[in-house]
């Protein structure tokens, strides 16, 4: 079965530092994402992106955060200037251009901010 | 704004005995519901989506529009069931986003 594979699986980064996770969605999946899972808290919307664009952003993507395709196969976050809050496990998710169908998620990437 | 509520943080029940993972949401527009599974911190796998109304795992959730709820059931827990549930609705438009509750742990006892 296809799958989303995330890097690294664990980052450690200093505050203030730039941070980039990496995700490769399946192959033929149209829309990606990016959610947020802060230790023993809920998953947390990001961002959604279709068609080389932000289709739509939470009030959490501030200008800290950015997303890029930058080859048709990775998709990207970046964080500018990391912060100690921005500790988390962080998500990628694709789908198909199906309606209906579910979200295949990565194994995701654990940030920890020092 | 959509929301979904699971009220249960934590449920506790024996091998053999039923399960009910409760979910309720919030939406203006037609929902799609989903359960997802997230077993010992891996990866978020889809368990259920209520629009092709199928069991997986023994599990079953109907869509309950009227009490705007969409509880996970199955009639007898196994050990391997024990994981984090998320309910999760699909909104429409932008980019589909899914709205997640804060979970339930499930913990099968022998």
């Amino acid at each position: 079965e296809p799958e989303v594979t995330q890097t690294p699986s664990h980052q450690v980064t200093q505050m203030g530092q730039e941070v980039i996770l990496r995700c490769v969605p399946i192959s033929n999946h149209l829309y990606f994402y990016w959610y947020r899972q802060i230790l023993g808290q809920k998953v947390e919307f990001l961002v959604s992106f279709y068609n080389n664009e932000i289709s739509e952003k939470s009030e959490i993507f501030d200008d800290q955060f950015s997303v890029e395709r930058p080859d048709g196969s990775n998709f990207t976050l970046k964080i500018r200037s990391t912060k100690l809050e921005d500790s988390a496990m962080y998500f990628c998710a694709s789908r198909t251009g199906t309606a209906n169908i579910g979200y295949t998620f990565g194994s995701g990437t654990r940030l920890t901010v020092v | 704004a959509q929301r979904v509520t699971q009220p249960e943080k934590l449920l506790s029940v024996f091998k053999g005995a039923p399960v009910e993972l409760k979910c309720n949401y919030s939406y203006s527009g037609s929902p799609e519901l989903f359960w997802y599974v997230q077993y010992s911190r891996q990866r978020l796998q889809l368990l259920l989506r209520h629009i092709s109304r199928e069991s997986i795992k023994g599990f079953t959730a109907d869509l309950n529009k009227g009490e705007t709820s969409f509880h996970l059931k199955k009639p007898f827990a196994q050990e391997e069931d024990s994981a984090m549930y998320y309910c999760a609705l699909r909104s429409g438009g932008g980019g589909n986003k899914l709205t997640f509750g804060t979970g339930t742990q499930l913990k099968v006892e022998l």
